[in-house]
């Protein structure tokens, strides 16, 4: 079953402490991508990757690393959380437009916090 | 930059009724997708429909259609025969095909509409 898998599905943490979410696709895909949700805006991207070892910033990159060492793995770096990236987290990934161009999307990753 | 607007942050509909959600965009590019998502309680993003813009005619899947119009830049949701199950937040969202140059399958996603299906 194609899947985009992200972990942890909850986490709650404190300022300062740092943290990884990890997110893998058994697609194949070479486009993966972060995109973190709030109330009132919608899904905004954090950061993408067209393939392995490139990755470029998205929309709201501050605080966030990624890295893309294997085409199926995309973790998403928090180095030192602060309460402004409490937010819903998804993963994704896309095959190249040549085959349609759909992102599929992980469950999601909450994250608190405090 | 690409905008997405959705007009109505809510609407409902009866078991059985059809019901249209709106979408605006505004975008300079000529070669695009434009996505309809529906997020249920669980918070999964589903994929419910594609259009490639490319394409005169609109896209059905089931009891979902959508009317395309690109010259007015519009993308509209029809559900027909809505079901409990339709009850979720619908998100309209763009994204530019990749040979339009600096396309990073980045979509840009309208605020949602939260559709409640009373029984």
């Amino acid at each position: 079953e194609a899947q985009v898998t992200q972990n942890p599905r909850y986490l709650i943490t404190v300022t300062g402490k740092k943290l990884t979410v990890t997110c893998s696709q058994n697609m194949n895909h070479e486009y993966m991508s972060w995109y973190r949700q709030d109330p009132g805006l919608g899904l905004r991207q954090i950061y993408y990757s067209m393939n392995v070892e490139v990755t470029d910033k998205g929309d709201v990159p501050e605080g966030y690393k990624v890295s893309r060492k294997e085409k199926r793995n995309f973790p998403l770096i928090l180095e030192s959380p602060s309460p402004n990236q409490t937010s819903l987290y998804f993963c994704a990934s896309a095959a190249g437009q040549a085959r349609g161009g759909t992102i599929y999307f992980g469950e999601g990753s909450w994250l608190t916090v405090v | 930059a690409q905008t997405v607007t959705q007009s109505q942050p809510e609407m409902s509909v009866q078991e059985a009724e059809t019901v249209t959600l709106s979408c605006t965009y505004d975008t300079s590019e000529n070669n695009y997708y434009l996505f309809w998502y529906k997020q249920p309680p669980s918070r999964q993003m589903i994929l419910v429909i594609r259009q490639e813009a490319y394409k005169q005619q609109n896209a059905t899947e089931n009891r979902f259609s959508v009317n395309f119009q690109k010259a007015a830049k519009s993308f509209s949701l029809k559900i027909s025969d809505s079901q409990l199950g339709d009850t979720a937040m619908y998100f309209c969202a763009f994204m530019k095909q990749r040979n339009s140059g600096g396309s990073n399958y980045k979509l840009t996603f309208g605020k949602g509409t939260l559709l409640t299906v009373n029984p």
